[in-house]
C-alpha cells in the first residue's frame, strides 16, 4: 500500500539553527500539507501546497517557515531559526485530486534544545 | 475553532460494537464529515467520510443524521488495535478550504 514517508524520524537541533524536514508524498497526489502536534496538544495545520505554491497557511506559519517541492517528489519544510517552542511532531500529508482521504506520514519528532 | 463536539473519552469492550458520536450543528450544505484516528505515537489515519448518506468501508460505518447536525462513527467489533483518538472533522466549505481542523477528539479505550 502506498504511504507517505518522512525523514528523519527524530531530529535534535540547537536553538537558532535551521532544520529541514523531508517528506515523500504518494506519487499521484497533488495536494500536500504540513501539520504539527506539540506533545499532549491538538494536531495543528501549518500549510497546504498545490500547483507549486502555498494555497493556505496558518498563523503559526510565519516568516521562519518555508516549504518547497524541489524535485517533483520531495516536499520539505524548513524552519530558519528554530525556537524552543518549535519542538513538536511534524506530520506531512498528501491527497490526490477528487479524494477526501488525506494520507499522513509517521511524523518527525523535532526537539529544540 | 473546531466546529464539532465530541465526548472526551469512551470505553468499550473488545469484540463489541462502538458508537462514537459527533455533533456539528453549524454544518453547511457543502461540508463533508470526515473521521480520522490517531493511534499512539503515529500520524492521523483516515477512517471514513460522507456527505449525506450513510457510508460503509472496511474499517467502519458512518451514520449521518437526516438533518446532518450529528453523525456517529460505528466500529462493528472493537479490537485492542482500535484504541486511539478519534477525530470528527468538517471539511470542504469555503470557510475551511482543503485543510483538516483537528479538535481534541474522543479517546477510545478498549478493554480486553
Amino acid at each position: 500500500e502506498p504511504e507517505v514517508t518522512q525523514t528523519p524520524s527524530h531530529q535534535v537541533t540547537q536553538m537558532g539553527q535551521e532544520v529541514i524536514l523531508r517528506c515523500v508524498p504518494i506519487s499521484n497526489h497533488l495536494y500536500f500539507y504540513w501539520y504539527r502536534q506539540i506533545l499532549g496538544q491538538k494536531v495543528e495545520f501549518l500549510v497546504s501546497f498545490y500547483n507549486n505554491e502555498i494555497s493556505e497557511k496558518s498563523e503559526i506559519f510565519d516568516d521562519q517557515f518555508s516549504v518547497e517541492r524541489p524535485d517533483g517528489s520531495n516536499f520539505t519544510l524548513k524552519i530558519r531559526s528554530t525556537k524552543l517552542e518549535d519542538s513538536a511532531m511534524y506530520f506531512c500529508a498528501s491527497r490526490r485530486p477528487g479524494s477526501g482521504e488525506a494520507f499522513f506520514g509517521q511524523g518527525t519528532r523535532l526537539t529544540v534544545v | 475553532d473546531a466546529k464539532t463536539t465530541q465526548p472526551n473519552s469512551m470505553e468499550s469492550n473488545e469484540e463489541e460494537p462502538v458508537h462514537l458520536p459527533c455533533n456539528h450543528s453549524t454544518i453547511s450544505g457543502t461540508d463533508y464529515i470526515h473521521w480520522y484516528r490517531q493511534l499512539p505515537s503515529q500520524g492521523p489515519e483516515y477512517v471514513i467520510h460522507g456527505l449525506t448518506s450513510n457510508v460503509n468501508n472496511r474499517m467502519a460505518s458512518l451514520a449521518i443524521a437526516e438533518d446532518r447536525k450529528s453523525s456517529t462513527l460505528i466500529l462493528h467489533r472493537a479490537t485492542l488495535r482500535d484504541a486511539a483518538v478519534y477525530y470528527c472533522i468538517l471539511r470542504g466549505s469555503m470557510e475551511y478550504g482543503n485543510k483538516l481542523v483537528f479538535g481534541a477528539g474522543t479517546i477510545l479505550r478498549v478493554k480486553s
